[in-house]
């Protein structure tokens, strides 16, 4: 939908293990972010970038970090998984103008 | 970032209009009003902008108070496909990260 698309749609992995989530898109937009939702809550910013190799954190950064070597790939890796971190993991794009946010269908990530 | 304050939840009935009201009192002048929606299981849906002026799309009208610390987003013919969470939130600009709050569950009903 609208071009950005997230892998693994869905994900168990143990506590402790490295996971890697990828957000593909094929709109050559500028900014992409990540964010996460837990229930009851609205989403929450991990972090974003505004350009290859630049990237900043967002309001719950700790536990992960990000990459961004190429325009339409933006990686988001827990090094070490917890159980807190279960949740819907969300990445989005943007680019000044009118449309506003494109957001991905989710990556449903569970931590055992 | 400038608060938004909305209603937990809202109901309607399908095919009348629908008002979700919005407050941001300390809203600053460049800051932008932005509202998405989120259906069960899907992403956020960008639904309208406005800076100061009233606006209008297919989806939807945002109405903006004329000191800013209010506006109204309006579905002007309900239906069931509706039935969301409505977010209000604010931007510092166009392309400035969005920070979600808890929003507005719509309920629309038969």
């Amino acid at each position: 939908d609208a071009g950005i698309t997230q892998s693994p749609r869905h994900k168990v992995t143990e506590t402790g293990t490295p996971v890697t989530l990828r957000c593909h898109q094929t709109e050559n937009h500028r900014y992409m972010y990540w964010y996460r939702q837990d229930p009851g809550h609205g989403l929450r910013l991990i972090h974003y970038s505004y350009g290859v190799k630049d990237t900043d954190k967002g309001e719950v950064s700790d536990g992960y970090s990000v990459s961004r070597s190429k325009t339409e790939d933006f990686l988001l890796t827990l090094e070490s998984a917890t159980s807190s971190q279960t949740s819907v993991y969300f990445c989005a794009i943007t680019t000044l103008g009118v449309l506003g946010y494109t957001f991905g269908s989710g990556t449903r990530l569970t931590v055992v | 970032d400038a608060k938004t304050t909305q209603p937990n939840s809202m109901e309607s009935n399908e095919e009348e209009p629908v008002h979700l009201p919005c407050n941001h009192s300390t809203i600053s002048g460049t800051d932008y009003i932005h509202w998405y929606r989120q259906l069960p299981s899907q992403g956020p849906e960008y639904v309208i902008h406005g800076l100061t002026s009233n606006v209008n799309n297919r989806m939807a009208s945002l109405a903006i108070a004329e000191d800013r610390k209010s506006s109204t987003l309006i579905l002007h013919r309900a239906t069931l496909r509706d039935a969301a969470v409505y977010y209000c939130i604010l931007t510092g600009g166009i392309a400035d990260k969005l920070i979600f709050g808890t929003g507005t569950r719509l309920q629309v009903f038969p």
